[in-house]
């Protein structure tokens, strides 16, 4: 089947715009989560969804960032007044149940976000 | 907070040779550790799952073993191929966190 799919694969926008970065888990999974990846460092924990519980937002970078789940399904990663410093690849997985990572977490390609 | 590492960061070998991963994780009290492969350009491939009460899980030629205790873990690749040349990320889960080592970047040279 299909596997988790991001969008766009590359952004390119000018520092204080918005931007939304979607992710479509696979289908059934429970467990939806986002990192970011930054020029040679490695992934950071931003957020995750569990089923229809409110999500722990603790890894969120700054207030600028936030994240919706829709219909328990698709989700959106929202950067406000964008900074150069969010310039990163955004990652997103899916796990079928989740349960504080007890599941393999698939990755999606991610989002190329460049901040100008 | 949850430190992960991993060395060595990068690592050479000729095609055959068998190789060992390191990832070391500062605090014990995790529910898994996952292990996967990352190509340039490209996202994540989970390699192999290990739960917190197990000991080690096999995969075709990857083995990967846990020791809570000392808080470490091993990525074993036997005969190693120039497909396998990648990025490997060690990542552990615990508390609805999930925390992930820098990678090895590991070249097979045919």
């Amino acid at each position: 089947g299909a596997g988790v799919s991001q969008s766009p694969s590359n952004k390119v926008t000018e520092k204080g715009k918005d931007v939304e970065l979607r992710c479509d888990p696979i289908s059934g999974h429970t467990a939806l989560y986002w990192y970011r990846q930054s020029l040679g460092q490695g992934l950071e924990f931003l957020i995750y969804f569990q089923g229809n519980s409110a999500p722990d937002k603790s890894g969120l970078p700054s207030d600028r960032f936030s994240a919706e789940r829709t219909g328990g399904s698709v989700s959106t990663l929202t950067i406000q007044r964008t900074q150069q410093e969010d310039s990163a690849v955004y990652l997103c997985a899916s796990s079928l149940d989740g349960g504080a990572g007890t599941d393999t977490q698939y990755f999606g390609p991610g989002t190329r976000l460049t901040v100008l | 907070k949850q430190e992960v590492t991993q060395i060595p960061a990068a690592l050479s070998v000729p095609e055959g040779e068998n190789l060992v991963l390191n990832c070391s994780f500062t605090d014990s009290a995790i529910y898994n550790l996952q292990w996967f492969r990352q190509d340039p350009g490209k996202g994540l491939t989970s390699l192999l799952l290990i739960q917190s009460s197990q000991r080690e899980q096999t995969s075709g030629r990857l083995n990967a073993s846990l020791d809570k205790s000392s808080g470490r873990s091993t990525l074993y690749i036997a005969a190693s191929q120039p497909g396998d040349s990648a990025t490997y990320l060690c990542a552990v889960s615990g508390g609805n966190q999930f925390y992930f080592g820098t990678g090895t970047s590991l070249t097979v040279i045919p």
